[in-house]
């Protein structure tokens, strides 16, 4: 079945750091990647997206590029805030289960000023 | 009202309660999820909901019974629960296919 391994956490860096978050995944066929940010009392909400192979999403400084070949979706920003501080999910929805959306287990990033 | 609301945000009840939370979605969407989000757990999928049919139930106790009346709204009956099931229930929509999901805020429920 799909699978979603992303970098465990807790991360903690100091403001204007670089961030990575590894993400791999296991997956038939073509799946939709994404991460997904939770900030503290809330929901999860989209942070970016890609929905073939070499398409980067981007937004709000972040970025992830989707490497078929090496099954990953790593989320990068070049220099982080304290209000960067929050939950990030890595996700795929694919075949067989269109619709359904399978998670990683969350990184918990800590920005520190 | 936008997006994927949620109410109550906030609910405290004994283990012989029984209460609802609901959950509405103002995105036209065909497809709505119920999740539950424990502290230091993986999030967990409870209910699926596609055209308002149930399409999957992962192995969730009787003590939760879902109900999605129309394409807009879902409930969570809840009766007799152990404070194991004290976390965050989570509401989510999306469009049938390989697309995003949006998430409501959560009813954060504690179980005495």
């Amino acid at each position: 079945g799909n699978s979603v391994t992303q970098m465990e956490g807790p991360v903690t860096l100091s403001e204007e750091a670089f961030l990575t978050i590894n993400c791999t995944y296991t997956a038939t066929g073509y799946p939709s990647l994404f991460w997904y940010v939770q900030y503290p009392g809330e929901g999860l909400q989209l942070l970016l997206k890609a929905t073939k192979a070499d398409d980067k999403g981007s937004n709000k400084g972040f970025e992830a590029t989707y490497r078929k070949e090496t099954t990953s979706f790593h989320l990068e920003k070049g220099s982080v805030q304290v209000s960067d501080s929050a939950v990030y999910f890595c996700a795929l929805s694919g075949f067989p289960n269109a619709g359904k959306s399978t998670f990683g287990d969350g990184t918990t990033l800590t920005v520190k000023p | 009202e936008t997006g994927v609301t949620q109410t109550p945000r906030h609910l405290v009840m004994g283990m012989t309660n029984k209460k609802s939370l609901k959950c509405e979605q103002h995105l036209g969407h065909n497809a709505m999820y119920w999740y539950k989000q424990s502290a230091k757990k993986p999030l967990e999928l409870m209910f699926v909901y596609s055209l308002e049919e149930r399409v999957e139930n992962n192995s969730v106790p009787s003590r939760f019974s879902p109900e999605c009346p129309n394409s807009s709204h879902l409930f969570l009956h809840l009766h007799t629960l152990q404070p194991e099931d004290s976390a965050l229930y989570l509401c989510a929509s999306s469009q049938e296919g390989y697309n995003e999901q949006f998430f409501g805020p959560g009813t954060r429920l504690t179980v005495l």
